[in-house]
């Protein structure tokens, strides 16, 4: 079974800070990830997507990715309380059963405290 | 605009009733897929299609039915065998190569047993 974790939270961080939310996967053929936004009561929505190990910004937003420790990470710099969401962590399986698709971590509560 | 429609936004169930939830998509996406998420939980994929006429159960179809009758549609049917149905329903579609674009959601269903 594929696994994603993620710290559950939740992570409070003040207004401006940044926050850094982190997620470990255990496919070590993993190929993309992916980072979204949950709102209270909402559906998610993709707002970033790595595939190369570094570092890929956009925005506020930076995703960080290191293959060799099976780790992703999401910045998000000067942090707003409209940024206070669960932020789901998603991976691609890369072998067996459900090849290619996505498993999804259960997510990290962030409030931004204004 | 292209998305994906889900409908209705809120469902009653009864016990022993069966229900079905819609899901339509715009996007000419070949991939769909159905996922429960209960509070604090991540998501759980529950069935998933890749082309028209074919579907694979995930990991909890125990209790629900699917069809995919048309490249559009994705109908979700919670039948009285699922004895625990309250939960949120999210629909999501990819193109083929979802794993690497990622999924888009639909807004969702909130099914309530009453």
């Amino acid at each position: 079974q594929k696994e994603v974790e993620q710290n559950s939270g939740p992570l409070s961080v003040p207004e401006g800070a940044i926050a850094s939310l982190n997620c470990t996967y255990s496919d070590r053929g993993s190929q993309s990830f992916f980072w979204y936004r949950q709102y209270s009561g909402k559906s998610p929505e993709l707002i970033m997507f790595i595939y190369s190990n570094g570092d890929k910004e956009d925005g506020r937003f930076t995703a960080q990715l290191n293959k060799a420790s099976q780790y992703v990470s999401l910045l998000i710099r000067d942090s707003q309380p409209s940024d206070s969401a669960t932020y789901l962590c998603a991976v691609n399986n890369s072998s067996g059963a459900g090849s290619y698709q996505l498993t999804f971590g259960k997510g990290t509560k962030l409030s931004v405290i204004p | 605009d292209g998305g994906i429609t889900q409908s209705p936004k809120y469902l009653f169930r009864k016990e022993g009733q069966n229900v079905t939830l819609s899901c339509e998509q715009n996007l000419n996406h070949d991939a769909m897929y159905w996922y429960r998420q209960d509070p604090g939980q991540g998501l759980r994929l529950i069935y998933y299609s890749q082309i028209v006429n074919d579907f694979q159960k995930g990991d909890i179809a125990e209790g629900y039915s699917v069809s995919r009758e048309k490249k559009e549609s994705f109908p979700l049917t919670v039948t009285s065998a699922q004895k625990n149905p309250t939960a949120f329903y999210l629909c999501a579609s990819s193109p083929g190569t979802g794993w690497v674009t990622g999924y888009t959601f639909g807004s969702g269903t909130r099914l309530t047993v009453v």
